[in-house]
């Protein structure tokens, strides 16, 4: 089965930095995505790990160990637009996606 | 690049009747194609899997003849709700995996379409 939690929400100041934490327990793993959801519409996509390790884009960044099951995605310099859903999600050896109920950031002046 | 349209992108229809959702891949070929259900502040849930060519395979609890999926073309698939209720009413988005710039790794999202069903 696939057992992805995170956080429902976190709130944050403007120009501030948050971690969303995701903790998963997959039958399989073939990488982990993180994707940012506006209400009302569709994910976009941040960031890919497969390996152990920190990806920086950007503002975003994201970090993977799979030998815990664990991954946060950092957000810093937070703008306002930032305010959105932010999803982890597990990619089965099938490349299958298995979504967690995602997380909902809200940034403040 | 990598841009996936939905079509069409809200409807709202009767009980009982059927609606049509198109999904295309609009500079890439999608080799795989993945349809996903959306309730208010829940998560994406994969309903189904459609590779071009063949037939579309539905994860555990999905009904295949209420949702028919055709996958015709390397850029295009569409999901049929078939006598829809108003259980029914979601947000259906749909995503293409291929090699859009080079990568296989992602799947990309389209916009989604809300139905609502009276």
């Amino acid at each position: 089965g696939q057992n992805i939690d995170q956080p429902t929400e976190m709130t944050a100041t403007e120009g501030a930095i948050v971690q969303i934490n995701c903790t998963y327990q997959t039958s399989g793993f073939n990488g982990l995505f993180w994707y940012q959801q506006h209400a009302g519409e569709a994910p976009t996509f941040l960031s890919y790990n497969v390996l152990d390790g920190l990806e920086e884009k950007g503002r975003f960044s994201s970090f993977l160990s799979r030998s815990k099951g664990y991954s946060y995605l950092l957000l810093k310099e937070l703008q306002m637009k930032d305010s959105a859903s932010y999803l982890c999600a597990v990619r089965r050896p099938d490349y299958k996606l298995s979504f967690g109920a995602g997380t909902t950031v809200t940034v403040r002046a | 690049g990598a841009v996936v349209s939905q079509h069409p992108s809200r409807v709202i229809c009767k009980s009982g009747t059927s609606v049509k959702i198109e999904c295309r891949s609009l500079d890439f070929q999608a080799t795989t194609m993945f349809w996903y259900r959306q309730f208010p502040k829940q998560s994406l849930m994969l309903m189904a899997t459609s590779n071009e060519g063949s037939k579309a395979t539905y994860e555990q609890g999905v009904e295949k003849d209420k949702f028919l999926i055709n996958h015709a073309s390397l850029t295009l698939s569409t999901l049929t709700v078939t006598s829809a209720h108003p259980e029914d009413s979601s947000f259906y988005i749909c995503s293409a995996k291929g090699l859009a710039g080079g990568s296989q790794e992602t799947q990309y999202f389209g916009p989604g379409t809300r139905l609502l069903v009276l």
